[in-house]
């Protein structure tokens, strides 16, 4: 596609329950990012994979974060049990390579009752 | 770990008026990116630099890297409403992965 895609835009659940966030990256980007933008707060990287490397997971707040991407394309970020901590926006972004900007997807709006 | 400091927080001027908005890190930048963020919308990249001394303009907006690397600055001439957002400036920490450290943005509101 033209851009990032994320989906869904927005996305309400009850506290305890898992959310599963995608996003598709521009094709060819091999570099693909995920942060978390809470109310009042700036952007918190939360992962970063590049091409078939490892993964860069130092900055998921805990173990019930979890993310994959499959193909080198496609990503998939997870959040079990969730917590109403766990409210913001996630933001993902991919890149051509690096030192190439970031392209940001529109997020998904996280609200957890 | 690298941190990026924004200033101001929040700008409001009047429509017309020229204005600035600050980035200082704690370290050398190794890259220094700005975007724009309207309300429930993705970020918006606007401008990389990466030399020391660099500076680029787009349309009205001028970006600007210090020598020292460790200052950028924002500069919009002639603000206009569909300048209005927040403008955040990222870095490149230069280690390993290129984990980009985010500013925590200022909010600029345009007055007609």
């Amino acid at each position: 596609g033209a851009g990032v895609s994320q989906s869904p835009s927005n996305k309400v659940t009850e506290k305890g329950k898992d959310v599963e966030l995608r996003c598709d990256p521009i094709s060819g980007h091999t570099a693909l990012y995920w942060y978390r933008q809470s109310l009042g707060q700036g952007l918190e990287f939360l992962i970063y994979f590049q091409g078939n490397s490892a993964p860069d997971k130092s900055g998921l707040p805990s173990d019930r974060f979890s993310a994959e991407r499959t193909g080198g394309s496609v990503s998939t970020l997870t959040i079990q049990r969730t917590q109403q901590e766990d409210s913001a926006v996630y933001l993902c972004a991919s890149s051509f390579r690096r030192g190439s900007p970031l392209h940001f997807g529109n997020g998904t709006r996280l609200t957890v009752t | 770990s690298q941190e990026l400091e924004q200033s101001p927080q929040s700008l409001i001027v009047q429509e017309g008026k020229n204005l600035t908005i600050n980035c200082t890190s704690s370290k050398t930048l190794y890259g220094l990116y700005w975007y724009k963020q309207k309300y429930g919308e993705g970020l918006i990249f606007l401008m990389m630099l990466q030399k020391g001394g660099e500076e680029k303009s787009h349309e009205k907006i001028t970006a600007k890297l210090d020598e020292k690397k460790q200052q950028s600055s924002l500069h919009i001439t002639a603000s206009q409403p569909s300048h209005a957002g927040i403008y955040l400036c990222g870095a490149d920490n230069n280690q390993g992965a290129q984990k980009l450290v985010f500013g925590q943005g200022t909010r600029l509101t345009i007055n007609p």
